[in-house]
Parts: C-alpha cells; structure tokens; sequence
C-alpha cells in the first residue's frame, strides 16, 4: 500500500465548475498537509498549507483535512482555465515520528485537472 | 534573479557522458533537495542537504552524485546513467530544515533525456 493515494485523473471540467481534489494517506503520524500546483514544463509551487485537522480558505481554494479517516481535499470553486495543472498532495509528519524523516515529504501522484471554457 | 533556479533546463546525454545539473537558491534557505519526476509516479527523494551537509541519500544510485559547496548552490553530478534515468529533476530549498510543516520551494526543473 503506497502511504500517500491520489486519483491520477485526468478530471475534465467546464469553467465554473466546483473542483474536488482528494488523497488519503496510511502513516497517523503525517501532521502536515500541503497542496502544490504544476504547471506543464514548469516545477510545483506551494498553493495551500495546513497543519493537523480543520479547514483552510485561500480566495476560490479551500484545503480540508480530516485526520481521524486520514483523508485531505482540496476544493476549487469558480473554476477557471488558469486553474488546469497538476495538483499534488503532500505531507510531512512531526521530527521522526511515526517513521517519518526530517525534512521529508511525501507526495501522492497528482491529478491531472483541466477547465475548459 | 528570484526564487529557485535551475540550469540546464533540457538536457539530453549519451550513457557515457559526464553532466551536471546546477540549481541555486535566492531565498536564504538553509535547505536543499533533488527529487525525480517520472510520469506517472509521485516525485522522489534523491538527497537533502541541511546547512551543506548531506542529511539523506535516498538509496539513489552512485551514478548520481550531488554537491553542496553553499547554502544557496546544489550541483547533481551524473555519469554512465541509464535511459530509465529519463525524467524530471527538480531541486528545492527550505527555510528551517528538520521541522515539520517546513515548505519547499521548487525550481523549475531540468528535462533530462538519456539515449
């Protein structure tokens, strides 16, 4: 079992639409969670950050998570074609805890989003 | 120049060549990441360097060798790889190494192609 899991797509959406995004993950020691946007021929660039359960509004993006399923979202409302990219998950855990390493990050596999006009 | 930057950003070797892959950071990060991207697979850990010294070598093979004379310069060295060796390199860097939460900023990588 891979200890992050995202949906690889791709997920095709008109403009407009609400956009979810989701991983889950196995390791109970992960505290934080990221969400990082690539666009193509380009390198990921940090779009929301959350630590521990509770949610997270940034303008049209909302990051969720849910530690007792072990399940993070991101949510896209008013979707626009500026939006498609590749959307990774990530995250950490506390020091070494729970076999997690210092300074490391695990990544699910990203979704490929498209928003057509 | 801004951010995390990386050069070349094409690369395409021979497996006998010698190459290097150079990143350099303007953030005053203390530290700094190779990972692969492959298609269709997560990206992966190659080494973290935290204040010029290496912290984590994962299980990468001794065809790729980094180099971290500075906090703000990362060099992957790169001899006799293998076509399977094809990817995406990107470098980042970090503000506080070894603390949780702790984000990283990524270059915009380097196409690597190996004949």
């Amino acid at each position: 079992q891979k200890e992050v899991e995202q949906d690889p797509g791709p997920l095709s959406v008109p403009e407009g639409a609400i956009v979810s995004l989701n991983c889950t993950y196995s390791n109970s020691a992960f505290q934080y969670f990221m969400w990082y946007r690539q666009y193509s021929r380009k390198g990921p660039e940090l779009l929301m950050y959350t630590y521990s359960s509770g949610n997270k509004e940034d303008g049209r993006f909302t990051a969720q998570v849910d530690k007792s399923s072990k399940y993070i979202s991101l949510f896209i409302r008013d979707s626009q074609p500026s939006d498609s990219a590749t959307y990774l998950c990530a995250m950490s855990g506390q020091g070494n805890a729970g076999g997690t390493s210092y300074g490391k990050l695990t990544f699910g596999q990203g979704t490929i989003l498209t928003v057509h006009p | 120049e801004t951010g995390v930057t990386q050069t070349p950003r094409h690369l395409v070797m021979g497996m006998t060549n010698k190459k290097s892959l150079k990143c350099e950071q303007h953030l005053g990060h203390n530290a700094m990441y190779w990972y692969k991207q492959s298609a269709k697979k997560p990206l992966e850990l190659m080494f973290v360097y935290n204040f010029k010294e290496q912290t984590e070598n994962n299980s990468v093979p001794s065809r790729f060798s980094p180099e971290c004379p500075n906090s703000s310069h990362l060099f992957l060295h790169l001899h006799t790889l293998q076509p399977e060796d094809s990817a995406l390199y990107l470098c980042a860097s970090s503000p506080q190494p070894g603390q949780g939460g702790d984000t990283q900023y990524f270059g915009p990588g380097t196409r690597l192609t190996v004949l």
